[in-house]
């Protein structure tokens, strides 16, 4: 079945302690990229991939990392997650080079809460 | 920086009523898309426009891309509880990062 899974699915934590929500496809797309989703404001993007070792910012990178080392994979990263970073992220990924931001696919979604 | 804004913010219907949710973008599009997200649930691609005044339609779904490509719509006809959720437009603008910007969404809930 194709599927763009995320881990974990809840997570709360603490001020300063280093997060890593992991996405995964098996697809075997080429673009893949982060959204966060916060209420009146909806999506935003963190980060984005357009293949393997290829990344760009979003509208909202400020605070997070990203890595694409594999095709199938694209882990979002917290260095120092912030009480201002407690929202739902969703990974998507999509299926074509020529148009790669038909994002068709997304996650199930992360809720975060930062205390 | 470019900008996509999508009325009514809410809205609520009998079952049975129309529904239209708009968008307007600041900026000439290259393509726009609509989700739908159900309470709970993740966002779900509905349908891509890329030619101006292009005209789609999905059994009671509607969807429509301006003239000028910078405004679009979605229209349900006839509502039913099974339509209940947030729906979202999303434009991209080539030369601006590629970057897909979502506009706020429309939550739609249908009394039966």
């Amino acid at each position: 079945e194709a599927q763009v899974t995320q881990n974990p699915r809840y997570l709360i934590t603490v001020t300063g302690k280093k997060l890593t929500v992991t996405c995964s496809q098996n697809m075997n797309h080429e673009y893949m990229s982060w959204y966060r989703q916060d209420p009146g404001l909806g999506l935003r993007q963190i980060y984005y991939s357009m293949n393997v070792e290829v990344t760009d910012k979003g509208d909202v990178p400020e605070g997070y990392k990203v890595s694409r080392k594999e095709k199938r994979n694209f882990p979002l990263i917290l260095e120092s997650p912030s009480p201002n970073q407690t929202s739902l992220y969703f990974c998507a990924s999509s299926s074509t080079t020529e148009q790669p931001t038909d994002t068709k696919y997304f996650g199930p979604g992360t809720r975060l809460t930062v205390l | 920086g470019q900008q996509v804004m999508q009325i009514p913010q809410y809205q609520h219907v009998q079952e049975g009523e129309d529904f239209t949710t708009y968008c307007n973008s600041s900026t000439t599009l290259s393509n726009i898309q609509w989700y739908k997200q159900r309470p709970g649930g993740h966002p779900v691609f509905l349908i891509q426009l890329v030619k101006s005044g292009e005209v789609k339609k999905q059994k009671r779904l509607t969807f429509q891309f301006g003239e000028a490509k910078k405004n679009s719509s979605l229209h349900i006809t006839a509502t039913q509880t099974t339509d209940v959720g947030t729906y979202f437009c999303a434009g991209i603008t080539w030369g601006y990062g590629n970057k897909l910007v979502f506009g706020a969404g429309t939550i739609l809930r249908v009394k039966s």
